[in-house]
This record gives C-alpha cells, sequence and structure tokens, in this order.
C-alpha cells in the first residue's frame, strides 16, 4: 500500500553543517511529492514540492530531487542554522485523491 | 494575506463534554480537510469536504463529525471526548485537481488547535 518513510530522528547537528534527511515512498504512478515542516507548537508549513521527475524541489536553502527511479525525495541544506530546528515530514499526493500520506517526521535539533 | 485560520489555538475540555472546532478560510479553496495528530507522530487524516460532499475516512471514529455551512467554514465536533483524543488537530485547503489532469494542489494548513482533555 501507500506509506512514506522516512529518516529516523532526531537529528542533531551543529550550525554551518551539512543535512540530509532521506525519504522514500511506495505510491501507485507518479505522485506529487512534498517537504513540510512543524515549528513547535504550530502547524505544517510547506517547505518544497516537485510534480514530476527529476523535479528540484528549493526553498529557504532546501532542496529536494524527485528520483523517480530509486522513489526517493531527500531532503538537503548545505549549512543549518539553529532556526531550522523543528521537525520535517514528507509526504505525497496520489494523483487524483486529495489524501496526504505523511512519513513519520524527522526532528531536527541544531545547535550554536 | 490568504490563510487559513484556526480557532481557538488552544482548547480545554473536559471528558464527555462535546467539543467544536473551528476552521476558516480566505483562500477560496473547495476542499477543507481535518487531521488529527498526536504526540510525536505524523497527522492522520479524518475527512475532507469537497465543496459540499462529506468524505470520512474508514478509520475515523464515529465519535467525530464535521459541517461545513459555506466554503469559508469547517467545524470538527467531538461529541464525547476521551482522554485518547488529546491531540493537535490541523485543518487545510486545497484547490482540486488541476484542470485537464490528475494532479492534486497542494494543502495549506493552518496552525493547528491543542486539544487537551481533562
Amino acid at each position: 500500500g501507500n506509506s512514506v518513510t522516512q529518516m529516523e530522528g532526531p537529528v542533531t547537528l551543529s550550525e554551518e553543517a551539512f543535512l540530509t534527511i532521506n525519504c522514500t515512498y511506495t505510491a501507485t504512478g507518479y505522485p506529487s511529492l512534498f517537504w513540510y515542516v512543524q515549528y513547535p507548537g504550530e502547524g505544517l508549513q510547506l517547505l518544497l514540492k516537485a510534480t514530476k521527475a527529476d523535479d528540484k524541489g528549493s526553498n529557504k536553502g532546501f532542496e529536494a530531487t524527485y528520483r523517480k527511479e530509486t522513489t526517493s525525495f531527500h531532503l538537503e541544506k548545505g549549512s543549518v542554522q539553529v532556526s531550522d530546528s523543528a521537525v520535517y515530514f514528507c509526504a505525497f499526493l496520489s494523483g487524483g485523491y486529495n489524501k496526504l500520506i505523511f512519513g513519520a517526521g524527522t526532528r531536527l535539533a541544531v545547535h550554536p | 494575506d490568504a490563510m487559513v485560520i484556526q480557532n481557538p489555538r488552544y482548547q480545554v475540555t473536559q471528558f464527555g463534554k462535546p467539543v467544536t472546532l473551528s476552521c476558516s478560510q480566505t483562500l477560496n479553496h473547495n476542499v477543507m480537510y481535518w487531521y488529527q495528530q498526536k504526540s510525536s507522530q505524523a497527522p492522520k487524516l479524518l475527512f475532507h469536504y469537497y465543496d459540499k460532499d462529506f468524505n470520512n475516512e474508514a478509520d475515523t471514529p464515529d465519535n467525530f463529525q464535521s459541517r461545513r455551512p459555506n466554503t469559508s467554514f469547517c467545524f470538527l465536533d467531538i461529541r464525547s471526548p476521551g482522554l485518547g483524543d488529546a491531540a493537535m488537530y490541523l485543518c487545510a485547503t486545497s484547490r482540486d485537481l488541476v484542470a485537464g489532469t490528475w494532479d492534486p494542489y497542494e494543502q495549506y494548513f493552518g496552525p493547528g488547535t491543542r486539544l487537551t482533555v481533562t
């Protein structure tokens, strides 16, 4: 069935370190892919998205590339900041159906 | 700014006492969703409205109901809250499919209402 597998957290990094959070999905067809971020006590914010194979989504220094051959959508950032500390959710939407399928979330803690 | 608004941000209710959570949107989106997010878990879809058409997820308990009186507003009613219903409740909206395709639009989330059951 449809599912998203994310790297388990928490991920703890020092400021300016490189970040990778792995995400793979199991779905029918080629769904749109998303990364959402949730800051403490807040709702979800769309961080970036990609709607077709080889698309690269990017925002606020974060990037992720839609890899059809490996069914992956790994999130990367070259230099994290303390303000990036949050929970990151990988998700996809199946074509023709509006249900978002989320991964379990990865908590990121960035220390000065 | 166009947005999704949830009120209240924090709600405390007693065990078994009905409670209503509110969501409004200025995006004029035709689809509205309610998600339940328990601590350290992913959001779980409870139901969604496509215009006035209500779509319940198969595993959503009967204790949860929803109303959508117009395009802008959607309510989540919990008829008899139990301790296990304590969670963050997230409202989201989206447009429908991109015209002529099966591609859905992304969902925009409100800030959530944190429900405590005492």
